[in-house]
């Protein structure tokens, strides 16, 4: 069974640029939460999606946003990126609605210059 | 509201030495609780959970983990440790009719030969 994949890998945009992340859950899993990971912030919550609805949010602003399509594969989307958004943006995928295992991808490396 | 106290930021230990890594939790309701393991340039692994029962749990890799509902800690162990143990390891709560995980700063254990 694949894992979650999460593209591009690796990404450098400018400030001001938008950026938009995606994961694929491995199959059959239908939640999928998203993390920001930072050296100094550590590891924090953005959103979680089941079945296409949002179900719980982080404390990040309204330039974070994410969606959730039909066949269970997650976008986040930033925009106005800031230099402070530069980190690791990781996914996890669920098969359960109570998020009892989560299964997380390699991440996202986001570096905005 | 959850939160995550991983009490060690950094660990040293020699080889074939046991480790404790420690985690405290702050919850008013009934929690979940895990302990990841993160590699460099990696996403997290699940090294073990505790849902409900035993209040010791074994995880992958001979780690585990004890509950202390009293005490409000869960931490882990492992008897001996190797050179590829060295990583980071992160603590994370969620409550049992949520769908958020909070995951504690992390501790970085430094195996030494």
């Amino acid at each position: 069974k694949a894992g979650v994949t999460q593209t591009p890998r690796y990404l450098i945009k400018t400030r001001g640029q938008q950026v938009t992340l995606s994961c694929s859950p491995i199959s059959g899993h239908r939640s999928v939460s998203w993390y920001q990971q930072t050296p100094g912030q550590g590891l924090q919550f953005l959103f979680e999606y089941f079945s296409e609805t949002q179900r719980n949010k982080g404390n990040f602003p309204g330039r974070f946003s994410g969606r959730q399509f039909s066949n269970s594969r997650s976008e986040m989307n930033v925009s106005t990126l800031e230099l402070g958004d530069s980190a690791l943006y990781l996914c996890a995928s669920s098969a359960d609605r109570r998020n009892t295992e989560a299964f997380f991808g390699q991440g996202t490396r986001l570096t905005v210059v | 509201a959850q939160s995550v106290t991983q009490l060690d930021s950094q660990v040293p230990v020699f080889e074939e030495a046991p480790v404790e890594l420690r985690c405290n939790y702050s919850s008013s309701v009934s929690v979940y609780l895990f302990w990841y393991v993160q590699y460099p340039n990696q996403g997290l692994q699940l090294l073990l959970k505790y849902l409900s029962g035993s209040t010791l749990v074994k995880g992958i890799n001979g780690f585990e983990a004890e509950f202390n509902k009293s005490q409000t800690s869960f931490h882990l162990r492992k008897p001996s440790v190797h050179i590829s143990d060295t990583a980071e390891y992160f603590c994370a709560v969620s409550h049992t009719g949520g769908f958020k995980t909070i995951f504690g700063a992390g501790t970085r254990l430094f195996v030494k030969a």
